[in-house]
Formats: C-alpha cells, sequence, structure tokens
C-alpha cells in the first residue's frame, strides 16, 4: 500500500469549490506530518502551494491566492487541499508530499479538470 | 528573484553516466537544503536525494542509492547530482528544489525548469 494516496481524478466547475485529498497509509498518523502541497501545469515544474499541519503549524507560499488552503481530516487519517473559487487557471495537477522515514514521499497526484 | 537552473541532461546508454548541475541564484545557498527530484514522462514525482545546507547530511531514495551521489559547491553556488549504472528507469525529467530551511524535511519551496535524462 503506498504511504500516500490521492484520488488521481477531479472534475468540478468554475465558481465552486474542490477539496483534493491526500490518505496516509493506515499506521502512519497525519496528525503527525506537515503536509505539503504543489501545483504542476503541463510542461512547467511544480509550484508550492502551502504547508499544513495545524492551524497553528502552517504557511502559504509567497503569492499563493487565500482561495488555496490545508486541513487534515483526522478521521479520514487524510491531508485536504480546498480550493474555492474554482478558476480555469486552476486547472492543474496536484501533489502532496510529506517527510517520511528520511525521505520524501509523493502523492501520486491528482488531475483537477474545471469545466 | 530564486533562479534554479539545470544542466547536463542528455542521451545515455544503460550502464552509463551523467551528472547534472543546478545553478542556484537569488538566494543564500548555504542555508538552504537543496533537493532533486524526477518525473518520468507522463508519471508523478519521484524524490530522488536531499543535501542539507552544510553538506554534511545528504538521503537518497532506495531505487537510487548506491548509483547516485548529490554534492554541493557552496563557492559556485551549484547542486549536482551523480548518476552512474543508469538504468532505463531512470528516464527523467530532473528537477532541482530548494528547500524551505537548513536541514531535509522542511520542505521545497522553489524548482528549476528541469534537464531531461534518456537512458536508452
Amino acid at each position: 500500500q503506498a504511504v500516500l494516496t490521492q484520488p488521481s481524478s477531479l472534475s468540478a466547475s468554475p465558481g465552486a469549490s474542490a477539496s483534493l485529498t491526500c490518505t496516509l497509509r493506515s499506521g502512519i498518523d497525519v496528525g503527525t506530518y506537515r503536509i505539503f502541497w504543489y501545483q504542476q501545469k503541463p510542461g512547467s515544474p511544480p509550484q508550492y502551494l502551502l504547508k499544513y499541519k495545524s492551524d497553528s503549524d502552517k504557511e502559504q507560499g509567497s503569492g499563493v491566492p487565500s482561495r488555496f488552503s490545508g486541513s487534515k481530516d483526522a478521521s479520514a487519517n487524510a491531508g485536504i487541499l480546498f480550493i474555492s473559487g474554482l478558476q480555469s487557471e486552476d486547472e492543474a495537477d496536484y501533489y502532496c508530499m510529506i517527510w517520511h522515514s528520511s525521505a520524501w514521499v509523493f502523492g501520486g497526484g491528482t488531475k483537477l479538470t474545471v469545466l | 528573484e530564486v533562479q534554479l537552473l539545470e544542466s547536463g541532461g542528455g542521451l545515455v546508454q544503460p550502464g552509463g553516466s551523467l551528472r547534472l548541475s543546478c545553478a542556484a541564484s537569488g538566494f543564500t545557498f548555504t542555508s538552504s537544503a537543496m533537493d532533486w527530484v524526477r518525473q518520468a514522462p507522463g508519471k508523478g514525482l519521484e524524490w530522488v536525494s536531499v543535501i542539507s545546507a552544510s553538506g554534511g547530511t545528504t538521503y537518497y531514495a532506495d531505487s537510487v542509492k548506491g548509483r547516485f551521489t548529490i554534492s554541493r559547491d557552496t563557492s559556485r553556488s551549484t547542486l549536482y547530482l551523480q548518476m552512474n549504472s543508469l538504468r532505463v528507469e531512470d528516464t527523467a525529467v530532473y528537477y532541482c528544489a530548494k528547500a524551505l530551511g537548513y536541514s531535509s524535511g522542511e520542505g521545497l519551496d522553489k524548482w528549476g525548469q528541469g534537464t531531461r535524462v534518456t537512458v536508452s
């Protein structure tokens, strides 16, 4: 079982909101990790969006709109990237990442389609 | 403005070697850990290696351990990745990335444009 699992795709309408999940493998407690989120558009490198561990330990990337926010769902053992007021430019791949056992681990990525 | 410029990619036969470079500017190079991350064609991101700001600590993904070596030259503000015993499955775009802090595990906030490595 992968350390981090993301849905492969998600669709939403312009102006709507989207919640992208990043589920940690059973036995790895989401509460102990900072979760980092990245956006990647075709042909471009990833862009840092934010990091989230708790409401008192979080950071927005430089220039990242407040429409992007992070949270956790402890009951689901998952990190969440919430995007409000979806715009066509938000269409991209989104990756979560954690530092686990002295290595960075990425989720498989979610392709967000805005249509 | 932070700039990371990778170079050194190309076409190499299986079993061959390449050295990637990443020239850094726009920030205090000696204050940031640095990473290499790769992305195979049509696939997701895979972390490769990290080196602390001092160069004293390094970590590698199991897939490259014993074959790749990360290093940094503070006088040149340049990050390197020596890749030996290359395999077809090492084919990818290789990105260098700047860490948010001094040590490994502090997140990556800036990425270069990447350099393409093809092993065939």
